[in-house]
C-alpha cells in the first residue's frame, strides 16, 4: 500500500516555462511534507517543505502548494532551468512525537529542454 | 557547516557476508535515520536513532540493525547478505524539533 504517490514517472518541460510536479497521499496522519531533488549517485537534496497548517510555501523559484482536503500537494518551479533536471521526490512525515520517519513517493524524473 | 558524510561510498560483498556502513551527521544534529533505495521499491525507511536509542523502525527483517554512538555517529549493519540487499543506503540527519532531514551521498552496496 503506497501512502505517497507520484503518478508521473517523468516530465519534460521547456527551459523558462513552469514545471509542475504532483504528489498525492492517502494517510491523513501526515502533517509535514517535503520535496527533495536527487541526482544519480547522490543523496536527496532538500528543496522545500510545508506544514499541514499552511497551504502554500514559497522559496525563490520553488513553491509548494498543499490541498489537505484533496490530499494533494504540488511543486511549482518557475522559471525552469536546465540545472533543474533531476528526479524529484515528495515525502511525508507522520504525526508522531519525536520520531523521524519520512515516507517517500516513487519520484518524478524532470527533464528541462533548452 | 559540513554535511552528512557516509563511508564507504561503494561496497561489494558476496551472499552470506555481513556489512557495516557508517554515517556522520551534521554537527549538532542528534537524530539519524537510514533509508534503502532500490529501483523497484524506491526510498524506504529502515530505522531512526536519537540519543543512542532506536526511536522508530521500518518494515525490514532483523538482519538489518543499527546503533548510534554518544557523538551521534551511526552505523548500520546487515548480516547474512542476500542479492536483494543490493541498494543505495542513505543516511539522513535532523536537529531536535525539526522534521527536515538532510541526506548524505549514500553507500552503494552490491551483493554478488
Amino acid at each position: 500500500d503506497q501512502q505517497v504517490k507520484q503518478n508521473s514517472p517523468s516530465l519534460s518541460v521547456q527551459e523558462g516555462r513552469i514545471s509542475i510536479l504532483n504528489c498525492d497521499y492517502t494517510n491523513s496522519m501526515f502533517d509535514y511534507f517535503l520535496w527533495y531533488k536527487k541526482y544519480p549517485a547522490e543523496g536527496p537534496t532538500f528543496l522545500i517543505s510545508i506544514s499541514s497548517i499552511k497551504d502554500k510555501n514559497e522559496d525563490g523559484r520553488f513553491t509548494v502548494f498543499l490541498n489537505k482536503s484533496a490530499k494533494h500537494l504540488s511543486l511549482h518551479i518557475v522559471p525552469s532551468q536546465p540545472g533543474d533536471s533531476a528526479v524529484y521526490f515528495c515525502a511525508a512525515s507522520p504525526l508522531t512525537q519525536g520520531a523521524q520517519k519520512l515516507v517517500f513517493g516513487q519520484g518524478t524524473r524532470l527533464t528541462i529542454n533548452p | 557547516k559540513a554535511g552528512v558524510t557516509q563511508t564507504p561510498r561503494y561496497l561489494i560483498k558476496t551472499r552470506g557476508q555481513q556489512v557495516t556502513l557508517s554515517c556522520s551527521p551534521i554537527s549538532g544534529h542528534r537524530s539519524v535515520s537510514w533509508y534503502q533505495q532500490t529501483p523497484g521499491q524506491g526510498l524506504q525507511f529502515l530505522f531512526e536513532y536519537f540519543s543512542e536509542t532506536q526511536r522508530n523502525k521500518g518494515n525490514f527483517p532483523g538482519r538489518f540493525s543499527g546503533r548510534q554512538f554518544s557523538n551521534s555517529r551511526s552505523e548500520m549493519n546487515v548480516s547474512t547478505l542476500e542479492l536483494g540487499d543490493s541498494a543505495l543506503y542513505l543516511c539522513a540527519s535532523s536537529r531536535q524539533g525539526s522534521d527536515t532531514q538532510y541526506f548524505g551521498p549514500g553507500t552503494r552496496l552490491t551483493v554478488l
